[in-house]
């Protein structure tokens, strides 16, 4: 089965400290790509990152990294110098079936003042 | 540029009724996504169109579900005789491809609530 396993409902982290969000998959595929969503309360999903899996180097966007580890099928979210903005939900993403994005149970992150 | 837009942004109506929800994609965007989100869950897939055609609507749960794309731009989806367990967050993204390495562009979302 292609499953995608976010097993931290919710975190919360003071501002300005550091968090990472885990995420683990189940697939076959050797080339694949990987996303983090951030949903807001006003709905909206956002894309946060992305990871290309035949590539080495680890994504960074800024604020936002991943540790991605294609043994483990592991590709978790980290977040530094964490902001208020940054509360949300943040659900981790596989295009299998190569168009059809699935996502996972999400976790709820808080950014506590 | 605009993103994609959703209407209506929330929808009431009562059990057995029909509705429509509509989906507005980014221009030049012949991908188009169908996502269903139940309370306190990650969204699931319903339907993907390139251009005109559903290329795969293997997620939409039963034949009360229907979407459409006449003109490769915008989407409707249709449900028909609503019943209490469809209500939901209903999603739309588009993206430039269907390739997996495009990023999908999601809208803001109809939340449909079926009394």
């Amino acid at each position: 089965a292609q499953t995608v396993t976010q097993s931290q409902p919710e975190m919360s982290v003071q501002e300005a400290e550091t968090v990472t969000l885990s995420c683990t998959y189940d697939t076959s595929e050797s080339n694949y790509y990987l996303f983090w969503y951030k949903q807001p309360p006003s709905r909206q999903m956002i894309l946060v990152i992305r990871q290309e899996a035949y590539k080495q180097q680890n994504a960074t966007e800024n604020r936002f990294s991943v540790n991605f580890q294609k043994a483990a099928k592991s590709f978790s979210l980290k977040i530094s110098d964490s902001q208020l903005g940054d509360t949300a939900m943040y659900f981790c993403a596989f295009p299998f079936g190569n168009e059809k994005l699935t996502f996972g149970t999400g976790t709820r992150l808080t950014i506590i003042p | 540029g605009a993103g994609v837009s959703q209407t209506p942004s929330n929808k009431v109506t009562e059990k057995g009724k029909y509705v429509e929800l509509r989906c507005d994609p980014i221009s030049g965007h012949t991908a188009l996504y169908w996502y269903r989100q139940s309370l306190g869950q990650g969204p699931e897939f319903l339907i993907y169109f390139q251009g005109t055609g559903a290329a795969d609507d293997s997620g939409l749960p039963n034949d009360r579900f229907f979407a459409v794309r006449p003109e490769g731009s915008v989407s409707t989806l249709k449900i028909q005789r609503t019943e209490r367990g469809d209500s939901a967050v209903y999603l739309c993204a588009s993206s430039l491809g269907p390739q997996p390495q495009e990023t999908q562009y999601f809208g803001p979302g109809t939340r449909l609530l079926v009394l």
